[in-house]
């Protein structure tokens, strides 16, 4: 089956910048997704980004599509306290199912 | 987006018994899907509910252990049949609602958390 990956567990510095890498495998998956999950929550869409795209800017979200490598990253610029959370990337088959990675639990200190 | 809600929120079980998780969405929506979240692990996929027929499985998962039923566009609910501690866990309905943009993205219920004894 399909197979998204993630590095486990990240911490930075309040107002430093965070970055969140993500590899998948399935070459047909037309969105790629990055989720977060608060403590206690369910997941929350953060951003999405189509296949067809390099990069994708939200406020002080930045992602990075590397098709051919199939390499997916989340920047957030000025990290705060309030981004601790873990972050899921996600790929859409044509299904319409999507496959979930592990999860980067981001620690932000203080 | 769309407004999901679940019942129950948390739970504590007996070994052996079974529990029937709602689902309860605000608008129509074309698929969901039923995903556990074991402790510290993502997200795994159980199956997709079908309105109208029986739920596609994904391996691994078996209808008598977890029974799906969707009889409208808005309603499913997942039953964890004869329950054991290794089906503790969080259990959330996810749903997709194919906008304008059919971007595709999935909107989740709060999760049921299970504890089995």
């Amino acid at each position: 089956g399909e197979d998204v990956e993630q590095s486990l567990f990240l911490s930075v510095r309040e107002g430093d910048s965070s970055v969140i890498n993500c590899t998948y495998t399935d070459s047909s998956s037309t969105y790629l997704y990055w989720y977060k999950q608060e403590p206690g929550a369910g997941l929350q869409l953060l951003t999405y980004i189509f296949s067809n795209m390099d990069m994708k800017q939200d406020q002080r979200l930045t992602v990075l599509l590397n098709k051919k490598d199939k390499h997916l990253s989340l920047r957030i610029a000025d990290t705060q306290t309030g981004d601790s959370a873990i972050y899921f990337c996600a790929e859409r088959e044509g299904s319409g199912k999507s496959t979930f990675g592990d999860g980067t639990t981001l620690t932000v200190k203080p | 987006s769309a407004v999901i809600s679940q019942k129950p929120s948390r739970d504590i079980c007996q070994r052996g018994t079974s529990l029937t998780i709602q689902c309860q969405v605000d608008s129509q929506v074309t698929m969901m899907f039923w995903y556990r979240q074991q402790p510290g692990q993502s997200l795994t996929l159980i199956a997709t509910a079908n309105q109208g027929s029986e739920a596609t499985y994904e391996s691994g998962f078996v209808i008598d252990k977890f029974p799906i039923s969707r009889p409208n566009l808005t309603f499913s609910t997942l039953t964890v049949s004869n329950m054991s501690p290794e089906d503790s866990s969080i259990y959330l309905c996810s749903v997709s609602r194919l906008t304008g943009s059919n971007t595709g993205e999935l909107f989740f219920g709060e999760g049921s958390r299970l504890t089995v004894l």
